[in-house]
């Protein structure tokens, strides 16, 4: 247990529906970081919040992706509209600073 | 850019030892190491950061060349409980993007 806590672990969801995620980071991190991997692949990269700032946005998160870091605590991510595509591991991550990442164990969509 | 690792799986027996290499085409200013087992989060192993700097596992040694561009990961005497994917990662120049390598798939048999 890294301290990082992810809900729901599993979220299984119907094409079209919109389905939200929370990450609580370890308390004094003040860096936290969204990803998405599917299987096989490495982490993807989607956001990065400088405590409650969304300073970086990938190119990847399209419209229906949006995600929030409210008073620089806890984060949200919200996919809207949900297609089969999105389909994947959803990865928190909080750092103290540029250094370690201390990964959630992770939210696991299913979109039927 | 994604950095290449190479190589792409390796299987090893007990007590042997590997390297894992992390390629990238931009600058790195610091790379880490993490592993990821089937179906759990990625785990810290190494941080490596410009000037030598290192931070990390004790069993598990690393190299950062920054001219070169690269760093390699060293497992000695491998454990059962080396098996996993292994990734590099570092921060995209001028950025807040972070990056993860292709991955190397290593098993460890007894």
């Amino acid at each position: 247990d890294t301290g990082v806590s992810q809900d729901p672990r599993h979220k299984i969801t119907k094409r079209g529906q919109n389905v939200t995620f929370r990450c609580d980071p370890i308390s004094e991190h003040n860096r936290l970081y969204w990803y998405r991997q599917t299987l096989g692949q490495g982490p993807e990269f989607l956001t990065y919040f400088q405590n409650e700032a969304q300073l970086e946005k990938s190119r990847l998160l399209s419209d229906r992706f949006s995600a929030e870091r409210p008073k620089g605590s806890f984060s949200t991510l919200e996919i809207q509209r949900t297609e089969q595509g999105d389909s994947a591991m959803y990865l928190c991550a909080s750092s103290l600073g540029a250094d370690i990442q201390y990964f959630g164990p992770g939210t696991r969509l299913t979109v039927l | 850019q994604q950095p290449v690792q190479s190589p792409q799986a390796v299987i090893l027996r007990e007590g042997e030892d590997a390297v894992i290499n992390c390629s990238s085409s931009k600058a790195l200013y610091s790379v880490h190491w993490y592993r990821q087992k089937h179906g759990e989060a990625p785990v810290f192993l190494m941080i490596l950061l410009k000037g030598g700097e290192q931070k990390g596992h004790d069993k598990i040694s690393a190299s950062f060349n920054e001219k070169k561009q690269q760093s390699s990961l060293y497992l000695t005497a491998s454990q059962l409980s080396y098996s996993g994917t292994y990734f590099c990662g570092t921060g995209a120049s001028g950025t807040y993007k972070y990056i993860f390598g292709t991955g190397t798939r290593l098993k460890v048999l007894a």
